[in-house]
């Protein structure tokens, strides 16, 4: 399909354990974004690529949490040392314009992340 | 005080009825607001946008921005089963309009 893929879908891990999820956004946006949905909340922005231009990483809630663009295409988060609080889903957009114009954010289903 | 509010729900309404959703914020900077609309288990989708005041029209859709009471509404009307979902307000995070603040969202329920 031609939508942005993110894998894997649904990951339960243990307490501790570094956890990596994988973004493929649509062939041609340069803009990636990576957000949080805890149960009930709203969307909480991580960090943002544009191009070769350095991150905006902003929204990061600490520094477990990192996240690279290879090749201006493939995302990686990785998170490390896995809490309880880090479980939500983990959303992964991409666009060819600016998100707060007029561009439109084309988001995956996301990655379930359970920490027990 | 959160930049941008939004009443969870879930708001439950027979099908037919005529819908209200609200966000408030607290940035009078904003310009652009959108309204996303997501389903369950699916990532959220973009429904509308609008720049700065008034009123935009798509359809049974009705984006509606305040910027005197940094209010901002969608409206359904003929609301149907199948808008059951939630609905998020979002507005750019920053000046450089790169990425989104979203509200908590909505959650709708249209009953058959």
């Amino acid at each position: 399909g031609a939508g942005v893929s993110q894998s894997p879908s649904n990951k339960v891990t243990e307490k501790g354990k570094d956890v990596e999820l994988r973004c493929d956004p649509i062939s041609g946006h340069t803009a990636l974004y990576w957000y949080r949905q805890s149960l009930g909340q709203g969307l909480e922005f991580l960090i943002y690529f544009q191009g070769n231009s350095a991150p905006d990483k902003s929204g990061l809630p600490s520094d477990r949490f990192s996240a690279e663009r290879t090749g201006g295409s493939v995302s990686t988060l990785t998170i490390q040392r896995t809490q309880q609080e880090d479980s939500a889903v983990y959303l992964c957009a991409s666009s060819w314009r600016l998100a707060g114009g007029t561009g439109e954010l084309f988001f995956g289903e996301g990655s379930r992340l359970t920490v027990l | 005080q959160k930049e941008v509010e939004q009443d969870p729900g879930p708001l439950s309404v027979p099908e037919g009825a005529i819908v209200s959703l609200n966000c408030t914020y607290s940035n009078s900077a904003f310009q652009y607001f959108m309204w996303y609309r997501q389903y369950s288990r699916k990532g959220p989708e973009l429904l509308m946008y609008t720049y700065s005041s008034g009123n935009k029209e798509d359809g049974r859709f009705t984006a509606q921005v305040d910027k005197s009471s940094k209010y901002i509404s969608l409206f359904i009307r003929d609301s149907q089963p199948s808008d059951s979902a939630t609905y998020l307000c979002a507005m750019p995070r920053d000046t450089g309009r790169r990425a989104l603040t979203f509200g908590s969202g909505t959650r709708l329920q249209v009953q058959p």
